[in-house]
């Protein structure tokens, strides 16, 4: 059982480069989130999905895009990396909430290390 | 808006000596908080979660959480740590769009 699948694991790029992380669930669940850590500052939110081919913002959504196309898979985007963006990236999935499933902890993937130089 | 608190960034104590974390927050309505921990290079962990009933919540690999509304607080608790609790663990409240603030955490260290 896989869980929660983040690639790639280690990335470094330069400044205005683009990359796309890539998340997969194979758990069947219908909201999946991005965060960033960084020291000190715990986990922050910066987009979200509630199902397939819906996104929404969080609390630190500028310079990210995001897209839901398939319900297994999540995937975040930056368009001109900025070495502000450098810091550890999270994949979560939830159940729905659907009878308990709003009270269900989220699942997290291992986390995409990336560094812009 | 709802948020938690985490008062302390580190911890310390020795091994077999009770272990306490943590954490106050802040919401409107009803209270929904976790525990998560974090070990090196990986993802969060689920340890455990207060909904409602039973202020004492016992969640995985002997930790525990005692939810106190007159004091806002939920502080994790083991009785007695072990090395291996040696983490970063997150406090966390979920809101009524179901998404969940962190708090900043804090670093466990158990000492042999």
């Amino acid at each position: 059982n896989a869980g929660v699948t983040q690639t790639p694991k280690f990335r470094v790029l330069k400044t205005g480069q683009s990359m796309t992380l890539l998340c997969a669930q194979d758990m069947n669940h219908e909201y999946m989130y991005w965060y960033r850590q960084d020291p000190g500052m715990g986990l922050r939110l910066i987009h979200y999905s509630v199902g397939e081919g819906t996104t929404a913002k969080g609390e630190v959504p500028d310079g990210y895009n995001v897209s839901r196309l398939k319900k297994q898979n999540f995937l975040l985007g930056l368009e001109s990396a900025a070495p502000s963006q450098t810091s550890v990236y999270f994949c979560a999935s939830r159940i729905g909430r659907g009878g308990q499933g709003s009270n269900q902890p989220q699942h997290f993937g291992d986390g995409t290390r990336l560094s812009i130089l | 808006a709802q948020s938690v608190a985490q008062p302390e960034d580190q911890v310390n104590v020795a091994e077999g000596n009770p272990l306490t974390v943590k954490c106050t927050y802040s919401v409107s309505g009803n209270p929904y908080l976790f525990w998560y921990v974090q070990y090196p290079n990986r993802g969060l962990q689920f340890l455990l979660k207060y909904i409602t009933g039973d202020n004492l919540v016992k969640g995985s690999y002997g930790f525990e959480a005692e939810f106190n509304k007159s004091q806002t607080s939920f502080h994790l608790k083991k009785p007695s740590a072990l090395v291996s609790d040696s983490a970063l663990y997150f406090c966390a409240v979920r809101d009524m769009n179901y998404k969940l603030s962190f708090g900043a955490g804090t670093t466990v260290t158990v000492r042999a």
